[in-house]
């Protein structure tokens, strides 16, 4: 079975400022990551996902995550947040190959102070 | 597509009533999962169906909450007597395969037991 642990329930960071979001996986098989975010009030959107090939992914509202299977890390970053970025993220992974189910994380807060 | 539809959007009920929560997937998803997000314990998987059949409803928190997916494009989600710990917000979400893809989601249906 997999696991992931977002080891952050809050970040806050000034507007136009970089940031990370960690996440941390722990799987005995190859794995599937993915990031998805949470606006107020509306259910999960797919922010990216790593399944091979790049361990750089871009996604969208130009966020980018990078898979480190050595560290089994996929931190999420963005460099320069804006106020809308105002969110929760969750981290995700599954089995390689899709056959499980995807574990999410309890997720990060991301605060954008002006 | 419009996506993953749920309805209501938000529902109070009394205490001992029913409850039934709707989901219509993305046409051609053959996967069906339905979530409840609180505070206390984030994202939980309830349960899945593939093709219209229940696979894994080890998440099925107790008796009082059942789910059917008569076909292809409807699922409900049912609690029983309701409880006021039973409020949260609900989340359906579908895909075309059960990992590697990725899930959409619905918008949730935010259910408040007094």
């Amino acid at each position: 079975a997999q696991s992931v642990t977002q080891l952050d329930s809050q970040v806050p960071v000034f507007e136009e400022a970089p940031v990370e979001l960690r996440c941390n996986y722990s799987s005995s098989v190859s794995v599937y990551l993915f990031w998805y975010v949470q606006y107020p009030n509306q259910g999960l959107q797919l922010l990216l996902k790593y399944l091979s090939g790049s361990t750089l992914v871009k996604g969208i509202n130009g966020f980018e995550a990078e898979f480190n299977k050595s560290q089994t890390s996929f931190h999420l970053r963005k460099p320069s947040v804006h106020i809308s970025d105002t969110a929760e993220y969750f981290c995700a992974v599954t089995a390689g190959g899709g056959a499980d189910g995807l574990t999410f994380g309890k997720g990060t807060h991301l605060i954008i102070q002006p | 597509d419009a996506g993953v539809i749920q309805s209501p959007r938000h529902e109070v009920t009394e205490m001992g009533q029913e409850v039934t929560l709707r989901c219509k997937p993305i046409s051609g998803h053959d996967y069906l999962f339905w979530y409840r997000q609180t505070m206390m314990r984030g994202l939980e998987l309830l349960i899945y169906f593939n093709n219209n059949v229940p696979i894994d409803d080890s998440g099925m928190p107790e008796d009082r909450f059942s789910a059917k997916m008569p076909n292809a494009s409807f699922s409900t989600l049912k609690i029983q007597p309701s409880e006021p710990r039973d409020s949260a917000v609900y989340f359906c979400a579908s895909s075309l395969v059960l990992g590697g893809a990725g899930y959409t989601f619905g918008s949730g249906t935010r259910l408040t037991v007094v």
